[in-house]
């Protein structure tokens, strides 16, 4: 089992549209959860870190369930320039800090 | 926000060569940063952790002889490809990590613009 885990997709989504999108992990000790978004043959950028309490940016909300080891991202009137690739990230210490990328979720949002 | 930046941008070269990437934190810095490769359509993987003033720690599978990495300064970290090959050919992105209190959230992660190598 990979120690992250997302739906690859894609997702096709109209814009103004909602669309959600999960992430399990495996390591129970994980201790630091993020979402990044990647856009095509570019570099990864933080969209927003995930705390315990869940949190909201704008259209953005991020929630974390512990008890089931997964993190949810919400994205709400979804926008043209929404498309691109959401990467889950999880760390984890282990005598030292290890992160791991999922795989990534691809998200095209059409007119 | 802060920046990080890769040098150079994207490199050809001949088999057999060595190639060097540089990783710069251009206004924090950064005791520890990391080097990631990705091919096409898949996700980051990293290759190695560096910490400044020791040795990097390579993760399984990295040969730590054909990637040498050196992070001499807090704002410095370099990558060197030894004797690259076509199967090299990849996409390099290192990020650097802030300390505790530069951006208000612990232990961020900003991702340098990324390096990509092709070797023929």
């Amino acid at each position: 089992r990979k120690e992250v885990e997302q739906d690859p997709g894609p997702f096709n989504v109209p814009e103004g549209a909602t669309v959600a999108f999960n992430c399990t992990y495996s390591n129970s000790a994980s201790q630091s959860f993020f979402w990044y978004r990647q856009d095509c043959r570019k570099e990864p950028k933080l969209l927003m870190s995930v705390y315990s309490s869940g949190n909201e940016d704008g259209r953005f909300t991020a929630q974390l369930n512990r008890a089931s080891q997964y993190i949810s991202l919400l994205i709400r009137d979804s926008k043209l320039s929404d498309s691109a690739t959401y990467l889950c990230v999880v760390r984890y210490n282990t005598g030292g800090f290890k992160t791991i990328f999922g795989a990534g979720t691809r998200l095209f949002v059409k007119a | 926000g802060a920046v990080v930046s890769q040098h150079p941008s994207w490199v050809i070269c001949k088999s057999g060569t060595s190639v060097k990437i540089e990783c710069r934190s251009l206004d924090f810095q950064a005791t520890t940063m990391f080097w990631y490769r990705q091919f096409p359509k898949q996700s980051l993987m990293l290759m190695a952790t560096s910490n400044e003033g020791s040795k990097a720690t390579y993760e399984q599978g990295v040969e730590k002889d054909k990637f040498l990495i050196n992070h001499a300064s807090l704002t410095l970290s370099t990558l060197t490809v030894t004797s690259a090959h076509p199967e090299d050919s990849s996409f390099y992105i290192c990020s650097a990590r802030d300390q505790p209190g530069f951006s208000g959230r612990s232990e961020t992660q900003y991702f340098g613009p990324g390096t990509r190598l092709l070797v023929l």
